[in-house]
């Protein structure tokens, strides 16, 4: 079946490491999105990519990067910049940015990570 | 994007009752999509909206985009324990921005 899997499922850092999520699709789609969960304040966007080897910032993108070096993979690194990085994090994609408004996303089942 | 703000923030119910969520913007919306998360889950698409006036059913759940496109509805008819979680609406930005902008949610419980 396609889908979009992210792993690990949880996460825990300490405080002043970077960390990596990964996030890899087989539904052949050429956008994909990185958004933050935190309770009460629904999904916000980190940074999404359109196709390969491009990406944009989204609305909370500082203390955050990602590449978009093959279409089925958008890995996410939090950095020790992010001051506040404990949050349930969502991968999406969709068959392409415009597509997006017919077709909706297809999420991840999302990465825990907590830094203590 | 376009902000859209979804009332009630919590929704209660009692099993087997009917409840309706919204989700309203001060701007026209170009389409309106929901979604639903489970607790514990990942969010999911149910459908979209594209016309003024729209009605579409799926099962118990009828969702509705209002006349002037500033608003849209989620009703639940006989609500089951299965309805547990949280809907989201979200809308595309305005023209050349087709990301999607989520509302904060209503999270629905359901009491047996």
């Amino acid at each position: 079946d396609g889908g979009i899997t992210q792993s690990p499922k949880y996460l825990f850092r300490k405080e002043g490491q970077n960390v990596t999520l990964s996030c890899e699709q087989n539904l052949n789609h050429d956008a994909m999105y990185w958004y933050r969960q935190d309770p009460g304040q629904g999904l916000r966007l980190i940074y999404y990519s359109q196709i390969v080897n491009d990406f944009q910032k989204g609305d909370i993108a500082e203390g955050y990067s990602v590449s978009r070096e093959k279409k089925e993979s958008f890995p996410l690194t939090v950095t020790s910049a992010q001051k506040n990085p404990t949050a349930f994090y969502l991968c999406a994609s969709s068959i392409s940015l415009i597509g997006a408004s017919w077709f909706g996303y297809t999420f991840g089942s999302g990465t825990r990570l907590t830094v203590v | 994007g376009q902000q859209v703000m979804q009332i009630p923030q919590y929704q209660h119910v009692q099993e087997g009752e009917d409840f309706t969520t919204y989700c309203n913007s001060s701007t026209t919306l170009s389409n309106i999509q929901w979604y639903k998360q489970r607790p514990g889950g990942h969010p999911v698409f149910l459908i979209q909206l594209v016309k003024s006036g729209e009605v579409k059913k799926q099962k118990r759940l009828t969702f509705q985009f209002g006349e002037a496109k500033k608003n849209s509805s989620l009703h639940i008819t006989a609500t089951q324990t299965t309805d547990v979680g949280t809907y989201f609406c979200a809308n595309v930005g305005g023209s050349n921005d087709y990301k999607l902008s989520f509302g904060a949610g209503t999270t629905v419980t359901v009491r047996a």
